[in-house]
């Protein structure tokens, strides 16, 4: 699977949109990115992902390049809840397949 | 419904001593996945069942650390001779069926050898 690059932290005010990005310059045509993100404490919890068209879900937008060498993670309207670790995964749409962290991006929702 | 359950949360146990650690995935899911997470790092993959069968255990890093789902639902990992390095939060994750999108990932169980 493709390596990614995220910043590893990054602050946000309350009520305002988190911008997170990733690069993962050498994604192959079938591999997907994948958005995870862990509160303190807890397991790993499943965001959104995306092939190459922009998604949108009930948590957040995921906006894919064109040339799909980076991704941001867009939380519209940030809130304390919202601060946690957020992990960039590319991952191959195979049988099995594991995801692969990297060291995620440390996001701080301050009031 | 009911997420992925892990126990116990926390264990304590001596070096060399033998540890077991479960998962209770979620019901129907037919993929389960183990992963080991040491502090300021993001988890690592173990192992992946495919109902019964281990598909893939590439990630165990030696043969100390074993685990099976013998009727396909819960899976148990088991440590034998447990060294300090083996301190980590272990995540259990299940998902539906092979590949599929979204995996589910319990709260983990925090073991420490001391």
């Amino acid at each position: 699977d493709a390596k990614t690059t995220q910043p590893p932290s990054m602050d946000c005010a309350e009520g305002r949109a988190a911008n997170l990005p990733c690069n993962h310059s050498t994604i192959s045509g079938n591999e997907y990115v994948y958005w995870y993100r862990q509160i303190h404490s807890q397991g790993p919890q499943y965001i959104i992902h995306g092939l190459k068209n922009n998604e949108t879900n009930e948590m957040a937008s995921l906006i894919i390049t064109e040339d799909r060498k980076s991704s941001t993670l867009i939380l519209p309207h940030a809130t304390l809840r919202d601060t946690a670790v957020y992990y960039c995964i590319v991952r191959g749409d195979n049988a099995g397949n594991m995801l692969t962290f990297g060291g995620g991006t440390r996001l701080m929702v301050k009031p | 419904g009911a997420g992925v359950s892990q126990t116990p949360s926390n264990k304590v146990t001596e070096k060399g001593k033998y540890v077991e650690l479960r998962c209770d995935p979620i019901s129907g899911h037919t993929a389960l996945y183990w992963y080991r997470q040491s502090l300021g790092q993001g988890p690592e993959f173990l192992i992946y069942f495919q109902g019964t069968g281990a598909a893939d255990d590439s990630g165990l890093p030696n043969d100390r650390f074993f685990a099976v789902r013998p009727e396909g639902s819960v899976s148990t990992l088991k440590i034998q001779r447990t060294e300090r390095g083996d301190s980590a939060v272990y995540l259990c994750a299940s998902s539906l069926r092979d590949g599929s999108d979204e995996q589910f990932f319990g709260p983990g169980t925090r073991l420490t050898v001391l």
